[in-house]
């Protein structure tokens, strides 16, 4: 029941800006949009979130679109070290209760190359 | 500052074994909680607490027990260990009661367990 869809895998040369696409057309109105990256054999890594409004931090922009229905995270000048798999997430319901959980897909591949 | 520990790295169990799984972490943050990751699939989620004394079920919770104590612990119990559970198991913690919407606070993970189970 994935609720996100990004492509599995990306490119992007040293230097360069590495924007990866996500797709959320079922997001609710006030649910936020996160990404996370996970750098091989490593735990998940925050990145960034936000809810309608672009975003940026010291890692990474964040763009939605007005309809809320896709966002594209921006590493302004991709390093190797930012080779990992980039999980763009939503939250669900997922019992009775008021309680939300992290629907974590596949995530995309991002390969960083000299 | 260590954030999330989780022991051991690595461990090998035969099926029948019982092992807890250890997560610690020295942010104060009240909720924890576990999650596996396994090839093909996305991290799911097993057990989660929103403060020291409450835990509640995930979506893959057959199998796993866990307690909360105190804020900074959160032990995963296997108590008859089975080939379907092996694999990489996360412990993550956040401020505030993520789950409840109430704060869209960011979660910080552990670097894993990774547990075979022959």
């Amino acid at each position: 029941d994935a609720k996100t869809t990004q492509p599995t895998s990306m490119d992007c040369a040293e230097g360069r800006a590495a924007n990866l696409p996500c797709n959320h057309s079922t997001i609710s109105g006030n649910e936020y949009v996160y990404w996370y990256r996970q750098i091989h054999s490593q735990g998940p890594q925050y990145i960034i979130h936000g809810l309608k409004n672009n975003e940026t931090n010291e890692m990474a922009s964040l763009i939605i679109t007005e309809d809320r229905k896709s966002s594209t995270l921006i590493l302004p000048h991709a390093t190797l070290r930012d080779t990992a798999v980039y999980y763009c997430i939503v939250r669900v319901a997922f019992n009775a209760g008021n309680n939300r959980k992290l629907i974590w897909g596949l995530g995309t591949s991002l390969a960083v190359n000299p | 500052n260590a954030g999330v520990t989780q022991t051991p790295k690595f461990q090998v169990l035969k099926t029948g074994q019982s092992m807890t799984l250890q997560c610690a972490q020295d942010m104060n943050h009240e909720y924890m909680s576990w999650y596996r990751q396994d090839p093909g699939m996305g991290l799911r989620l097993i057990h989660y607490s929103v403060g020291a004394g409450i835990t509640d079920q995930g979506e893959v919770p057959n199998g796993y027990n866990v307690s909360r104590s105190t804020t900074e612990d959160f032990p995963l119990r296997l108590l008859s260990a089975a080939p379907s559970q092996t694999s990489v198991y996360f412990c993550a913690s956040s401020p505030g009661i993520y789950h409840t919407g109430g704060r869209n606070q960011p979660q910080h993970f552990g670097d894993g367990t990774r547990l075979s189970i022959l």
